[in-house]
C-alpha cells in the first residue's frame, strides 16, 4: 500500500531565503507526482506535476525534482516571501485516472 | 482559467440527516473524484468516478455514501444518516485521464455534523 511522508511537518523562515522541502513515497511504481498548495480552509492549488518520466518541473520560483527509484521528490522554493505562507502536499498516483495518495503537508511560515 | 465549482461552501446539518454535496466539473474533464479532509489530517481519497460509473472506491467509501452525476453538469456526493465522524471539508476533483495532466481541485465543502 502505497504511504506518502513529508518532512519536516513545519517550517519556519525569514523572508528570503530559499528553502526545500521533502516527500517520499513507498511504492516507486508511481505515474505522476503532484504538488499542491493549501492556504488554511481553503481548496488544493495545483503547483507542479512532474510524470513519472521527468526529473523535474519549474514553474516561477518553483522546481519539482523527482528521483523515482529512491521514492522522493523535493520543491525547492526560492527567494520566499510572506505570501509563500501555506501548507504544501505532495501526493501520487499510480496510473492515469486513479486516486491520489497524500501526505500530510508541510506548513510553511515565511516572516517578513 | 478553468475551475471546479463546489457547493455549498459551507453545511451544517444534524446527525441523521442527509446531505448532497454539489460540484461542478470542468467541462471536458472526464474523471471526477471526491476526497475528504477531517481537520488536521491528510486528504483522503473515497471515489472515482467515468463513464457515469464508479472506477474506484476506497473504504470509506461504505454503503453511507453515493454519487451520481444526475444532469451531466452536476457530479454529486450523497451522505445518508450522517455522523459525528463525517465532519470534515469534501473535495471535488477532475481530470481529463490522460498522462501528465493535473487534477484540479474545487474549493472544498466544510460539512459539520452536529
Amino acid at each position: 500500500k502505497q504511504e506518502v511522508t513529508q518532512i519536516p511537518a513545519a517550517l519556519s523562515v525569514p523572508e528570503g531565503e530559499n528553502l526545500v522541502l521533502n516527500c517520499s513515497f513507498t511504492d516507486s511504481a508511481i505515474y505522476n507526482l503532484q504538488w499542491f498548495r493549501q492556504d488554511p480552509g481553503k481548496g488544493l492549488t495545483s503547483l507542479l506535476l512532474i510524470q513519472s518520466s521527468q526529473r523535474e518541473q519549474t514553474s516561477g520560483r518553483l522546481n519539482a525534482s523527482l528521483d523515482k527509484s529512491s521514492g522522493r521528490s523535493t520543491l525547492y522554493i526560492a527567494a520566499s516571501q510572506p505570501g509563500d505562507s501555506a501548507t504544501y502536499l505532495c501526493a501520487v498516483d499510480n496510473q492515469a485516472g486513479t486516486a491520489l495518495i497524500f501526505g500530510k503537508g508541510t506548513t510553511l511560515s515565511v516572516s517578513s | 482559467e478553468p475551475e471546479v465549482t463546489q457547493t455549498p461552501s459551507h453545511q451544517v446539518t444534524q446527525m441523521g440527516q442527509e446531505v448532497i454535496l454539489r460540484c461542478v466539473p470542468i467541462s471536458n474533464h472526464l474523471y471526477f473524484y471526491w476526497y475528504r479532509q477531517i481537520l488536521g489530517q491528510k486528504v483522503e481519497f473515497l471515489v472515482s468516478f467515468y463513464n457515469n460509473e464508479i472506477s474506484e472506491k476506497s473504504e470509506i467509501f461504505d454503503d453511507q455514501f453515493s454519487v451520481e452525476r444526475p444532469d451531466g453538469s452536476n457530479f454529486t456526493l450523497k451522505i445518508r444518516s450522517t455522523k459525528l465522524e463525517d465532519s470534515a471539508m469534501y473535495f471535488c476533483a477532475t481530470d481529463n485521464g490522460q498522462g501528465g495532466t493535473e487534477a484540479f481541485f474545487g474549493q472544498g465543502t466544510r460539512l459539520t455534523v452536529v
